[in-house]
């Protein structure tokens, strides 16, 4: 079965350039989530997509923006990098008209700021 | 706030050994799902059992089951059998309806022992 795809698995960049990472929902799901888990930590939730259009904001810097495009696929930008941006960045999908509101993860974008 | 609990930072178990790890949450919602995810060394979020907070049964997959007290708000986790794979990082996590972003846990390290 299909699994969402995250690309890049990883980055490294230097501090204050900017970053973009691409997310590819699982086939038919409309919905796309991001989350940020730092080292040690557990995932937080940044924010989410619904049909193209935000549908939840969370701990998002503003230096960060994100969009869903007419084919599903997300892109998460994050620009003026910080050391503390240094984390695994996770995608996850859903079918918002399914039954279980069940989110599959993405193998994980981490991103190394230097 | 919205909160999930794991209590136990850290758990080990005996292979072949049975283990519980638990979780508690706090919702004003009466409709909601329940989480556990798996994430072993790799980092990927594995999803290992869900429960659905209308359904008074609890859920079971093979080796997995939960308890799940709704009153109580309590959720925690069963694996029978321990096997060396089981070894991993476990998030509990609580979702929702429509595209409601997952509150997850901080987390429980299980080690098995051989």
């Amino acid at each position: 079965a299909a699994g969402v795809i995250q690309s890049p698995r990883h980055l490294i960049k230097e501090k204050r350039e900017t970053a973009t990472l691409k997310c590819y929902p699982i086939p038919r799901h409309d919905t796309v989530y991001w989350y940020q888990q730092g080292p040690g930590q557990d995932p937080q939730f940044l924010i989410s997509f619904y049909e193209k259009m935000q549908s939840d904001k969370g701990s998002i810097p503003d230096r960060f923006s994100a969009q869903q495009f007419s084919d599903y696929h997300s892109e998460l930008n994050m620009s003026s990098l910080e050391l503390g941006d240094s984390a695994l960045y996770f995608c996850a999908s859903s079918s918002a008209s399914g039954s279980t509101d069940t989110q599959y993860f993405g193998p994980g974008t981490r991103l190394t700021v230097l | 706030a919205q909160t999930v609990t794991q209590s136990q930072p850290e758990m080990s178990v005996q292979e072949a050994e049975t283990v519980t790890l638990s979780c508690t949450y706090d919702t004003s919602e009466s409709d909601y799902y329940l989480f556990w995810y798996k994430q072993p060394p790799s980092r990927q979020m594995i999803l290992v059992i869900r429960q659905e907070a209308y359904k008074q049964q609890n859920a079971t997959e093979n080796r997995f089951s939960v308890n799940f007290q709704k009153a109580a708000k309590s959720f925690s986790l069963k694996i029978s059998d321990s096997q060396l794979g089981d070894a991993a990082m476990y998030f509990c996590a609580r979702g929702g309806t429509g595209t409601y972003k997952y509150i997850f846990g901080t987390g429980t390290r299980l080690k098995v022992l051989a």
